[in-house]
């Protein structure tokens, strides 16, 4: 099994400020990762794909990064509905396991 | 416009079953694979199980393989999980997600059905 890591796990930032999340694959995966945002009370939502690659409606204030078995999800300028949890995901092989996630609040 | 609706969550007995079904509307059905993700009480999201859009292949979590089944009708748009010999660890918020055409990414999710799974 692929473990992901993501740190942190809690994050607290103010309305304007650009934040980095990180997930860390404990092996190869290529560009198989996902990230999505889950608003308290709501089902997950996609916001990108392949490592890079923003979904069809995802504000472009969300951006992915990919270094090796590092991947990031920048959100370059924090809006209050941004706050929420943000999960990774590897698609590289089952099980597709998800990070632990990032729980963004706000300061 | 994408809709999944999750239903046959409840409460079920340890070493019991439950039967989960999603009801989709809005794509052509029988063009994707389709997964099931839980989520237990305040903790994150579990991968549960991928079925391919034929039935053919399915995958699933260490956490239930052996107990869990996933199937679909594509006559019925229907995804189904069967839950046997369940546990309490089961307990959780369980979501159908169809999976992107173009890849392994989750484009649409249901809103979930939760099931609790107590004495």
């Amino acid at each position: 099994d692929i473990q992901m890591t993501q740190s942190p796990s809690y994050l607290s930032a103010s309305v304007g400020d650009r934040v980095t999340i990180t997930c860390r694959a404990a092996q190869t995966i290529g560009r198989d990762l996902t990230w999505y945002q889950q608003r308290q009370g709501e089902a997950p939502r996609l916001l990108i794909y392949g490592a890079t690659s923003l979904h069809s409606g995802v504000s472009s204030r969300f951006s992915g990064g990919v270094s090796g078995t590092e991947f990031t999800l920048i959100i370059s300028s924090l809006q209050p509905e941004d706050f929420a949890t943000y999960y990774c995901q590897q698609s590289h092989n089952t099980p597709y396991n998800f990070g632990q996630g990032t729980k963004l609040e706000i300061k | 416009e994408v809709q999944l609706v999750e239903s046959g969550g409840g409460v079920g007995q340890p070493g019991g079953s439950l039967r989960l079904s999603c009801t989709a509307s809005g794509f052509t059905f029988d063009d994707y694979s389709m997964h099931w993700v839980r989520q237990r009480p305040g903790k994150g999201l579990e991968w549960v199980s991928v079925i391919s859009w034929d039935g053919d292949i399915s995958y699933y979590a260490d956490s239930v393989q052996g107990r869990f089944t996933i199937s679909r009708d594509n006559t019925e748009n229907s995804l189904y999980l069967q839950m046997n010999s369940l546990k309490t660890d089961d307990t959780a918020v369980y979501y159908c997600a169809k999976q992107d055409g173009f890849g392994f990414h989750l484009d649409y999710w249901g809103r979930g059905t939760l099931v609790t799974v107590s004495s």
